[in-house]
């Protein structure tokens, strides 16, 4: 019983497709997150939905798309991939949007562009 | 324009013994401040946090210290135990848009 899931694990693929990351909650959290941790394990907020609203957008490329289907799903489609773009995608979800209230960390997604 | 520091990549501690992290941060609006442990392959886990209004927070072998002249927190672990092995991250928390900013980690090693 996960509490915060994304598929796939690992995506491997060429430069210039395009991809989708799933991420799913069953913690009946209202908030979800995208963070990118990049080469140098610098782990940054990309986006940030509270009940299906997008209220974080960190200066992330167009070519990211978030989208929140519901509370539980927030998933994330990257167009034209570029090699900077490898990187372990995180996604995370709170119950509410303060500092006492933790988020949790689904377990990551490496994606390698070739 | 790193906002929230940890400077030493790696710390290698006997069993037994204490283990100290440290984080600085230069951001005075940040209101939380939490500490994440991470396994290799895994995502990171939510160990314990503090207010900004608090100068220290205990949870069994885990207590985090807030020094807000500073700008600094720090985390003990005591007694340290070998399945404390992970990377720490310190994390600050902004206001009501909920955004953590995260430092670079710590790689705690305990030995036996």
């Amino acid at each position: 019983d996960t509490a915060v899931s994304q598929t796939p694990k690992y995506l491997v693929t060429q430069m210039g497709n395009d991809k989708s990351i799933k991420c799913e909650q069953n913690l009946g959290h209202d908030t979800m997150y995208w963070y990118k941790q990049d080469s140098k394990k610098f782990l940054k907020i990309m986006f940030s939905y509270n009940n299906k609203e997008l209220i974080i957008n960190e200066t992330v490329p167009n070519r990211f798309s978030p989208k929140s289907p519901d509370k539980a799903h927030l998933n994330l489609h990257i167009n034209s991939l570029e090699l900077g773009d490898s990187a372990v995608y995180f996604c995370a979800s709170s119950q509410g949007q303060y500092g006492n209230q933790p988020q949790h960390f689904g377990d990551g997604t490496r994606l390698s562009i070739l | 324009d790193q906002q929230v520091k940890q400077n030493s990549p790696s710390l290698s501690v006997q069993e037994g013994r204490i283990s100290i992290l440290n984080c600085d941060y230069t951001n005075s609006m940040f209101d939380y401040f939490l500490w994440y442990k991470k396994y290799p392959a895994e995502g990171p886990t939510f160990l314990i946090s503090i207010s900004s209004i608090k100068d220290k927070n205990e949870d069994g072998r885990f207590t985090v210290f807030l020094n807000k002249s500073a700008k600094h927190l720090s985390l003990h672990i005591v007694p340290s135990q070998p399945g404390d092995s992970a990377v720490y991250f310190c994390a600050s928390h902004t206001g009501t848009a909920s955004k953590l900013t995260f430092g670079t980690g710590t790689r705690l090693q305990v030995t036996l």
